[in-house]
């Protein structure tokens, strides 16, 4: 069973260009969470894709965007970086159940630096 | 609101020695409690949940956590500490839907040999 896997591992842009990160679910699982973890901080929630739609959304503005994708793989997309959006970026994949908290797996993440 | 609070953000603890990590948490409802474990370069990884069912909770690698309300706390604990458990702690609060999901700011936890 292949675990959730995310690419690229690490990115460095500037201010003002649009990245594109990738996040493959682990096998059997159809529910995409991502997150952000700044330097020293805890995650934070962006938001959720659940068949293909965006299901829940934390306090982050529209220049962060998301995809699904048929097999269940996901796309984070921001545009406009800014100097704060330097973080590591998780992915977490689940299936969704009948309980209203499923277990989340974790991706290793991907490190992104805007210079 | 939801909220989490670790109480520290760095404990150290001598090997084979007890591990204590604090979590005090706020929630209008009836939360659900996670303790996740992140290592240097890997995913989070999770240790245990609290869903309502019993307030003692045991998970991996002999880490448990009880669930106290009066105290609104979710204390990690492990009775003798390794070198493999050196890592990032993160506490957990879900009110039950998934961008309700709060993280603490974590506890990084040193055992010295």
């Amino acid at each position: 069973e292949t675990g959730v896997t995310q690419s690229p591992t690490h990115l460095i842009k500037t201010r003002g260009q649009q990245v594109t990160l990738r996040c493959s679910s682990q096998s059997g699982h159809n529910t995409v969470s991502w997150y952000q973890q700044a330097l020293g901080q805890g995650p934070q929630f962006i938001f959720q894709y659940y068949r293909e739609e965006e299901n829940g959304r934390g306090n982050f503005p529209p220049r962060f965007s998301g995809l699904q994708f048929p097999n269940y793989s996901s796309e984070l997309n921001v545009n406009a970086l800014e100097l704060d959006d330097s973080a590591l970026y998780l992915c977490a994949s689940s299936v969704r159940g009948m309980t209203s908290y499923n277990e989340q797996f974790f991706g290793p993440g991907t490190r992104l630096t805007v210079l | 609101a939801q909220s989490v609070t670790q109480l520290d953000s760095h404990v150290s603890v001598s090997e084979g020695t007890p591990v204590l990590l604090r979590c005090n948490y706020s929630s209008s409802y009836s939360p659900s409690l996670f303790w996740y474990v992140q290592h240097p370069n890997k995913g989070l990884q999770l240790l245990l949940k609290y869903t309502s069912a019993a307030t003692l909770v045991k998970g991996i690698n002999g880490f448990e956590a009880e669930f106290k309300k009066s105290e609104t706390s979710f204390h990690l604990t492990k009775p003798s500490a390794h070198m493999s458990d050196a890592a990032e702690y993160f506490c957990v609060v879900s009110e039950g839907s998934y961008d309700k999901v709060i993280f603490g700011p974590g506890t990084s936890l040193s055992v010295i040999p």
